[in-house]
């Protein structure tokens, strides 16, 4: 998994703030998705996006949440207005194309945490 | 939909017996499957991938998993447990109804015993 980069790592935001996570993708990979897991679960599926696309946004929460990818720059996953129930880690991933057999690099993951 | 079930949240053995991780899968079309590791607080490490190109996949780590189209099976095993293979693995599909992301299962906690 080495190549797609997140950050911050750890983040601690009080409720009501609103949290920034981002994620650059490995070097020639222009698809990125976007995971939570949530302390002791799985990882649910949130968003997948291309280059300034939003491709599948159907695991999203409809308020509040976000994500972006630009042109240039990182992959910005957005949280306004953090509730507790906001803490997990955010996983960013990547591929190369849209192939479902093309392997997904994960990053280390965001720690989220809202006190 | 898409969906994984991997049996058994917990699964512990002693240091050189057999692993044997459980994966039933449900897809409408011939799925891709992956299997993945997680150690503590880190990301997700590919361990292998079925992508129909044959039916016994060999990983990283000693790991191997069998897609058995009958069972809708796609389960994770390695001959001889080490210390180190303590970690959570994921079992996960895609490719059905156009998802090109992954759906995971819930998650296997192998502890590894000396």
């Amino acid at each position: 998994n080495a190549g797609v980069m997140q950050n911050p790592r750890h983040l601690v935001r009080r409720r009501g703030q609103e949290a920034r996570l981002r994620c650059s993708p490995m070097k020639g990979h222009s698809h990125v998705y976007w995971y939570r897991q949530l302390p002791e679960e799985g990882l649910k599926f949130m968003v997948y996006l291309q280059k300034e696309n939003i491709i599948d946004e159907s695991g999203m929460p409809k308020e509040r949440f976000s994500a972006e990818f630009p042109k240039e720059g990182p992959s910005i996953l957005r949280i306004q207005q953090v509730v507790r129930g906001d803490s997990a880690a955010y996983f960013c991933a990547s591929s190369v194309g849209q192939g479902s057999g093309n392997t997904i690099y994960f990053g280390e993951g965001s720690w989220l945490t809202v006190v | 939909a898409q969906s994984v079930t991997q049996l058994g949240s917990h699964v512990s053995v002693s240091e050189g017996a057999l692993v044997l991780l459980r994966c039933n899968y449900s897809s409408s079309v011939p799925p891709y499957l992956f299997w993945y590791v997680q150690y503590p607080n880190q990301g997700l490490q590919l361990l292998l991938k079925y992508t129909s190109a044959a039916t016994l996949v060999k990983g990283i780590n000693g790991f191997e998993a069998e897609f058995k189209k009958s069972e809708t099976s796609f389960h994770l095993t390695k001959p001889s447990a080490h210390m180190s293979d303590a970690a959570e693995y994921f079992c996960a599909v895609s490719g059905s109804e156009g998802r090109r992301a992954l759906t995971f299962g819930s998650g296997t906690r192998l502890q590894v015993q000396p």
